[in-house]
C-alpha cells in the first residue's frame, strides 16, 4: 500500500522560511523512474506544481519560483524536503506531496502523479 | 491565468454524460501526454486519467478522454451525485520546463 503524509508547520511568519518532510511508505525513491513531487493549492484557487525530485537525484522547479524553492531527498528514511524561502501572505495553501511515475520511458512529459498525500495546510500571517 | 484553460465549471443531471475541455499549447498539449485529476471535496486529488486516455485500476469505465493536438476532452457518462467534484488537466511544458495545470472545473450534479 502506498501513503504519503505531508508534516509541518501550519503558520509561518512573512519572511520566514517553509520547511515541509513528505514521509511515504509502499516505494523506494531508490527505483528507476519514481519521482515524489511537491503541489500546492491556494484556497479557492487551482493546484499548482512546486518541483520534484528524481529517483536519480535530479530535480525540476517550477520556474517563477525557482530561486525561492530546494527538494531534497533521504532515501534512508523514505523522507522528501521540500523548502521555500521569504514566505509571503500569498503562499498561504494546502501543499500536497505526490509519487510520480512514468507512463512509458523516462521522459519528463510522459510522468504523472500516481499518489497523493491528504496534504497540508499552511498559513502565511504575521 | 493558467497554463492550460478550463471550463470554471460544467453541470450535469444524474445518468447523463458530460464533457470538460482542456486547451493548451505546442510545448505542452502539443508535444506531451495530458493526465486528469478529480479532486474530491476535502480529499487528496486523485489521479483519474494518464497518457492521454489511460485509466488506473479502479477507476470505473463512465471515466473516458481523448487529446487531438493542443486540445484534450475528460468525459463522464452516466453521471452519478459522487462525481460531483473539481477536475484538473495537467501536462508537462517544455517551454516552461515545468508541470502546468488548467484553473480546474467544478462539476456539478444537478
Amino acid at each position: 500500500q502506498i501513503t504519503l503524509r505531508e508534516s509541518g508547520p501550519t503558520l509561518v511568519k512573512p519572511t520566514q522560511t517553509l520547511t515541509l518532510t513528505c514521509s511515504f511508505s509502499g516505494f523506494s525513491l531508490t527505483t528507476s523512474g519514481v519521482s515524489v513531487a511537491w503541489i500546492r493549492q491556494p484556497p479557492g484557487k487551482a493546484l499548482e506544481w512546486l518541483a520534484s525530485i528524481y529517483w536519480d537525484d535530479d530535480k525540476s522547479f517550477n520556474p517563477s519560483m525557482k530561486n525561492r524553492l530546494a527538494i531534497t531527498k533521504d532515501t534512508s528514511k523514505n523522507q522528501v524536503v521540500l523548502t521555500l524561502t521569504d514566505m509571503d501572505p500569498v503562499d498561504t495553501a494546502t501543499y500536497y506531496c505526490a509519487r510520480s511515475l512514468p507512463s512509458s520511458g523516462w521522459y519528463y512529459g510522459r510522468y504523472y502523479f500516481a499518489d497523493w498525500g491528504q496534504g497540508t495546510l499552511v498559513t502565511v500571517s504575521s | 491565468q493558467s497554463v492550460l484553460t478550463q471550463p470554471p465549471s460544467a453541470s450535469g443531471t444524474p445518468g447523463q454524460r458530460v464533457s470538460i475541455s482542456c486547451s493548451g499549447s505546442s510545448s505542452s498539449l502539443g508535444s506531451n501526454t495530458v493526465n486528469w485529476y478529480q479532486h474530491l471535496p476535502g480529499a487528496a486529488p486523485k489521479i483519474l486519467i494518464y497518457s492521454n486516455t489511460q485509466r488506473p485500476a479502479g477507476v470505473p469505465d463512465r471515466f473516458s478522454a481523448s487529446k487531438f493536438g493542443t486540445s484534450a476532452s475528460l468525459a463522464i457518462s452516466g453521471l452519478r451525485s459522487e462525481d460531483e467534484a473539481d477536475y484538473y488537466c495537467a501536462a508537462w511544458d517544455d517551454s516552461l520546463n515545468g508541470w502546468v495545470f488548467g484553473g480546474g472545473t467544478k462539476l456539478t450534479v444537478l
